[in-house]
C-alpha cells in the first residue's frame, strides 16, 4: 500500500493563481481531511469528508474549495491564493475518523 | 481561539530522563484524545492515544495521562531516547462530527546524548 500521497511535494504561486492539491489514498478509508500546519499554530483542520460526495468546513475553510468524487481522491482547491495561504498543507485519511494517516505534505509559497 | 492549549512550547531532556507534556481544553465535547510525532520534513504519525472514560493509557515508554475533571491530559516519555527528538502534538475530536479534530500548537522535543 502507498499510503496517503500528495502532489505536489513543493509549488510556488503568484497572488491570484489557482491551483488544486491533489490527496490519494489507497487502505478504503471512508474519512479524509485537510489541514494546513504553519509555525505557532499547530495543524488546522481546513475541510473535512466522511465519505465520497460528503463535505464540510473546518476551522478555517476561507478561500479553499474540496470535492469528494470518489472514496480514494480528496483533492483541495485554492481559488484565488493569497500570501496568507503561504503554509505546509497535510492531507489526512482514517478509517473511522480515529487513527489518521497523514501524507507527506505540500509545501505552497505564495508570493 | 485554541481550543486545545499544549505546553511546552520546547523541551530539552537528558538521555534517559523523563520528558512531560501537558495539554489542556475547555470543549466537554471532545471524545477521543490522540498524541502525533512528527519528524522534520515529514507527516505527523498517531503515537498514542486514549478516550475521557480511561484515566492513563501506556504503550512501551509513551504513557498518557488524562484528567477529565480537570479537562487536562498529558504525554509522559519514559527513559527518552535521541530518536524521540521530534515535534508533538496533542489533538481531541468533537464528538458527533466524524472527523472534526482540534491539534495543539506543538512542542518540540530534544534529547541530548
Amino acid at each position: 500500500n502507498a499510503g496517503v500521497t500528495q502532489t505536489p511535494k513543493f509549488q510556488v504561486l503568484k497572488t491570484g493563481q489557482s491551483m488544486t492539491l491533489q490527496c490519494a489514498q489507497d487502505m478504503n478509508h471512508e474519512y479524509m481531511s485537510w489541514y494546513r500546519q504553519d509555525p505557532g499554530m499547530g495543524l488546522r483542520l481546513i475541510h473535512y469528508s466522511v465519505g465520497a460526495g460528503i463535505t464540510d468546513q473546518g476551522e478555517v475553510p476561507n478561500g479553499y474549495n474540496v470535492s469528494r468524487s470518489t472514496t480514494e481522491d480528496f483533492p483541495l482547491r485554492l481559488l484565488s491564493a493569497a500570501p496568507s495561504q503561504t503554509s505546509v498543507y497535510f492531507c489526512a485519511s482514517s478509517y473511522f475518523g480515529e487513527t489518521q494517516y497523514f501524507g507527506p505534505g505540500t509545501r505552497l509559497l505564495v508570493l | 481561539q485554541q481550543q486545545v492549549k499544549q505546553s511546552p512550547q520546547s523541551l530539552i531532556v537528558q538521555k534517559g530522563g523523563i520528558s512531560i507534556i501537558n495539554c489542556a481544553y475547555e470543549n466537554t465535547a471532545f471524545d477521543y484524545f490522540p498524541w502525533y510525532q512528527q519528524f522534520p520534513g515529514k507527516g505527523p504519525a498517531l503515537l498514542i492515544a486514549i478516550r475521557p472514560d480511561v484515566s492513563e493509557k501506556k504503550e512501551g515508554r509513551f504513557t498518557i495521562s488524562f484528567n477529565k475533571s480537570a479537562k487536562q491530559f498529558s504525554l509522559h516519555i519514559m527513559d527518552s531516547q535521541p530518536g524521540d527528538s521530534a515535534t508533538y502534538f496533542c489533538a481531541a475530536r468533537e464528538a458527533g462530527t466524524g472527523n472534526q479534530f482540534y491539534f495543539g500548537t506543538g512542542t518540540s522535543l530534544t534529547v541530548i546524548p
